[in-house]
């Protein structure tokens, strides 16, 4: 079993919607959750963190983690074409340097 | 730009030949990062290094490997006989802080 779990996709949404992206995990110690937007053939690009439980908002996304249950969200409002792309999330331990990712969720926003 | 750097960006060689990477971390940055990714996978930690030293390497990161960072700036990464399971996105990213890691554009390797 995978340390981090993340539905592949591909989600397929109209312009506008709001979109749900999780991921759910397995080790206790992680306190880092951060979420990365990959285009293909690029590098991931860092698009919000979050330590320990609670929300963080930056503009149309909105990062949640419930550590009690283990599984962390990813909501972007009013979605645009721009935002189609591969959705990765990773965790960390305090203490140690890797990241450990998801296997992405692919996202598609139709005009 | 002042972001990671990678070069080169795509690499395509036959198998059994030796082959290096490098990166370029953003100026201030004193921690430095290898992951690689296959299709379809999230990346996956290769090693680690605080200023030149190498602190972490992951069990993936086989005697093949090998990784330097000589004066704490740019790092390179060595594959030695390479082999048809090597190919996949070779990336680099940098930080300052430990939980805000930024990456590169990543090397393609295909090994024929």
């Amino acid at each position: 079993q995978k340390e981090v779990e993340q539905d592949p996709g591909p989600l397929s949404v109209p312009e506008g919607a709001i979109v749900s992206l999780n991921c759910t995990y397995s080790n206790s110690a992680f306190q880092y959750f951060m979420w990365y937007r990959q285009y293909s053939r690029k590098g991931p690009e860092l698009l919000m963190y979050t330590y320990s439980s609670g929300n963080k908002e930056d503009g149309r996304f909105t990062a949640q983690v419930d550590k009690s249950s283990k599984y962390i969200s990813l909501f972007i409002r009013d979605s645009q074409p721009s935002d189609s792309a591969t959705y990765l999330c990773a965790m960390m331990n305090t203490g140690f340097q890797k990241l450990v990712f998801g296997t992405g969720t692919r996202l598609l926003v139709s005009p | 730009d002042t972001g990671v750097s990678q070069n080169p960006r795509h690499k395509i060689t036959k198998r059994g030949q030796n082959v290096t990477f490098r990166c370029d971390p953003i100026s201030e940055h004193n921690r430095l990062y290898w992951y690689r990714q296959t299709l379809g996978q999230g990346p996956e930690f290769l090693t680690y290094f605080q200023n030149e030293a190498q602190l972490e390497k992951s069990r993936l990161l086989s005697d093949r490997f090998s990784a330097e960072r000589p004066k704490g700036s740019f790092s390179t990464l060595e594959i030695q006989r390479t082999e048809q399971g090597d190919s996949a996105m070779y990336l680099c990213a940098s930080s300052l802080l430990q939980r805000e890691q930024y990456f590169g554009p990543g090397t393609r390797l295909t090994v024929t």
